[in-house]
């Protein structure tokens, strides 16, 4: 069974904290993706990587990084998180050049104060 | 203009009712176009794939894409409660196992 676990289902932070949010994959995916999800305006893909220590730029990376350092593992990083920034965060994984292989995590709510 | 437009809803049924669910999209270069389930505080999940044009069928749910018009459709026969949940279109131009690009979502609930 495929499984893509993420470290928390529920964070609350302080504006300015640094906050990480880890996801692990078991399938040996290659692909990697973050997403957040806001009512109203559906998954928006923060960033992605095709492979270990590679990162692209999704379409709203400001105010996030991410670190690949194993095949199973991506982490998203919010440097000084913002209220801007609570939101559902979704993490995924697919295969290479398989698009209805895309899996998802159940989720992270993240609440800002 | 979002490239691709999805009604919110939120949209109520009664049980057994045939639903039809909505996506249009803008980019001509979409070729593979999935939906997905999502219920309440779970992640999404892939319930349907389609690539290019054309009808698929599983079971209750029938995924049609009319790429002359830019419309793809899912449609549920005898509506379940369990069926309640957020139904998510999503595409891609490539197979790369690459981006999707997502719908809003539509909320579905279906009345026992």
């Amino acid at each position: 069974d495929v499984k893509v676990t993420q470290s928390s289902r529920y964070l609350v932070k302080r504006t300015g904290e640094k906050v990480f949010l880890e996801c692990v994959q078991d399938m040996d995916h290659e692909n990697m993706f973050w997403y957040r999800q806001d009512p109203g305006l559906g998954l928006r893909l923060i960033y992605f990587s095709y492979d270990v220590k590679m990162k692209e730029k999704g379409d709203i990376p400001e105010g996030y990084s991410v670190s690949r350092e194993k095949k199973e593992r991506f982490s998203l990083i919010l440097e000084s998180a913002s209220t801007n920034q609570t939101s559902m965060y979704l993490c995924a994984s697919s295969l290479p050049r398989q698009v209805e292989t895309q899996y998802f995590g159940p989720g992270t709510r993240l609440l800002v104060l | 203009q979002k490239e691709v437009e999805q009604d919110p809803g939120p949209l109520s049924v009664p049980e057994g009712a045939i639903v039809s669910l909505n996506c249009t999209y803008s980019n001509s270069a979409f070729q593979y176009f999935m939906w997905y389930r999502q219920y309440s505080r779970k992640g999404p999940e892939l319930l349907m794939y389609t690539y290019s044009s054309g009808n698929k069928e599983d079971g209750r749910f029938t995924a049609q894409v009319d790429k002359s018009s830019k419309y793809i459709s899912l449609f549920i026969r005898d509506s379940q409660p369990s069926d309640s949940a957020t139904y998510l279109c999503a595409m891609s131009p490539y197979n790369q196992g690459g981006k999707l690009i997502f719908g809003q979502g539509t909320e579905l609930s279906v009345k026992p």
